[in-house]
């Protein structure tokens, strides 16, 4: 299975500042045939599921802000938030669908300092 | 809008069983890939198990493979999961999800989700 690891565990940002959150996986998620890395991003707040941010590691997804934005390819990616907002306090994942399993990073809390 | 809405979680003793169901509308449903996808308590998402539009073909992580069947009835717009064998371990939340596009990509909607508690 690929594992996932995201980093930091943790982040304290100010409100207009960027926040940047990194995930790491254990083998490449680039699909050769198409160059996209398989590679998105969730955004969950508490008592509520996981919501789409990017996908193929750069795609925003319909209706979201575009201060969210994801970076990366291969094995090492990035989701940065680039004027934190109140709203955005939540706990973010990674989620790699090159191949099954389908895995998922252990999340990065997101908060206000 | 896709809506997703799962049922039938609660607690239940180790070995047990459970029949979680998903109620899907705004979406042809015949035509999605749709996945359950767990997620214990203070941890990360893992998914569980995917069956194709037809139904005719089902896929499982290791840790379930065996003890639990997913299955769908395209006339009723539903969703299953037959859990058996219950393990503490499979203590979580139980979410019902839909990809983007056929094949693997991102779950672009999820249910709210329902809780499955193993305890004794």
């Amino acid at each position: 299975d690929i594992v996932m690891t995201q980093s930091p565990e943790s982040l304290a940002v100010s409100l207009g500042e960027r926040a940047t959150i990194n995930c790491k996986s254990s083998q490449s998620v680039l699909y050769s045939s198409n160059n996209k890395n398989n590679l998105a991003w969730y955004q969950q707040k508490p008592g509520q599921p996981p919501k789409l941010l990017i996908y193929w590691a750069s795609t925003r997804e319909s209706g979201v802000p575009d201060r969210f934005s994801g970076s990366g390819s291969g094995t090492d990616f990035t989701l940065t938030i680039s004027s934190l907002q109140a709203e955005d306090v939540a706990v973010y994942y990674c989620h790699q669908y090159y191949n099954s399993p389908n895995t998922f990073g252990q999340g990065t809390r997101l908060e206000i300092k | 809008e896709v809506q997703l809405l799962e049922s039938g979680g609660g607690l239940v003793e180790p070995g047990g069983s459970l029949r979680l169901s998903c109620a899907a509308s705004g979406l042809t449903f015949s035509n999605h890939v749709l996945s359950w996808v767990r997620q214990a308590p203070g941890t990360g998402q893992q998914w569980v198990s995917s069956i194709t539009g037809s139904g005719g073909s089902t896929y499982y992580a290791d840790s379930v493979k065996g003890r639990f069947t997913i299955s769908r009835d395209n006339s009723r717009n539903t969703l299953y999961l037959q859990m058996n064998s219950l393990r503490a371990e499979d203590t979580a939340i139980y979410y019902c999800a839909k990809r983007r596009t056929a094949g693997q990509s991102a779950f672009d909607y999820w249910g709210q989700g329902t809780l499955v508690t193993v305890s004794s």
